[in-house]
């Protein structure tokens, strides 16, 4: 019962580099999310999915991508970091259709030097 | 103005208090969440509410949809309560997007 699973849990990234985060969650939810999370502040969506085959941008989607690519998986892909990613990322999930919880990875923490 | 408002910011308590961390929203809801994040940790959700009460263990969330305010109530509070506490509802014209409150900070002292 892993519930959400999210890969790596740390990285180090040089200016302009490329990186994915995976993230797969075995509860068959529906919607999924991407959030960063900086020092001292809360958390701002980057891009969710409601279902399968759609993404859409959250509050903070410029230098990110994702890819929903089925049910369980949605990944987020940074194509050229910028110091300015160094954050931490969270993966979640949830089925607004039934209690709606909502359930979180462990978290990424990626630096970009 | 936010549209989701926690109070207190910070929280610093004996252990044995009950606490109470409130959350109010000015948009129409279908559901609130209590989350709570300790230090360097990952963020567990508590509660989901849509009306009413609910327990867990130590723990009381409530909600009042007329007031749009909901509250956290810990009993006996213990050190290892101390956490950040986050109130997180879904807006009713989108079940997808959460509107984030800025968090409790809660410490309790020994």
């Amino acid at each position: 019962n892993a519930g959400v699973t999210q890969t790596p849990k740390f990285q180090v990234l040089k200016t302009g580099q490329s990186m994915t985060l995976q993230c797969a969650q075995d509860m068959n939810h529906n919607s999924m999310y991407w959030y960063r999370q900086d020092p001292g502040m809360g958390l701002r969506l980057i891009y969710y999915s409601a279902s399968e085959g759609t993404t859409d941008k959250g509050e903070v989607p410029n230098g990110y991508n994702v890819s929903r690519l089925n049910k369980r998986e949605f990944s987020l892909r940074l194509e050229s970091a910028a110091p300015s990613q160094t954050s931490v990322y969270f993966c979640a999930s949830s089925d607004f259709r039934e209690d709606g919880e909502l359930f979180f990875g462990e978290g990424s923490r990626l630096t970009v030097l | 103005k936010n549209e989701v408002e926690q109070s207190p910011q910070n929280l610093t308590a004996q252990e044995g208090e009950f606490i109470t961390i409130n959350c109010s929203y000015s948009v129409g809801i279908s559901a609130l969440h209590w989350l709570q994040q300790h230090p360097g940790g990952g963020i567990v959700s508590l509660f989901m509410l849509s009306s009413g009460k609910k327990k867990h263990g130590r723990l009381i969330a409530t909600i009042n949809i007329q007031e749009k305010h909901s509250s956290l109530h810990i009993t006996a509070s213990h050190p290892r309560d101390s956490a950040v506490y986050i109130c997180a509802v879904r807006s009713r014209f989108s079940n997808y997007q959460l509107i984030w409150g800025a968090g409790t900070k809660l410490i309790i002292k020994p």
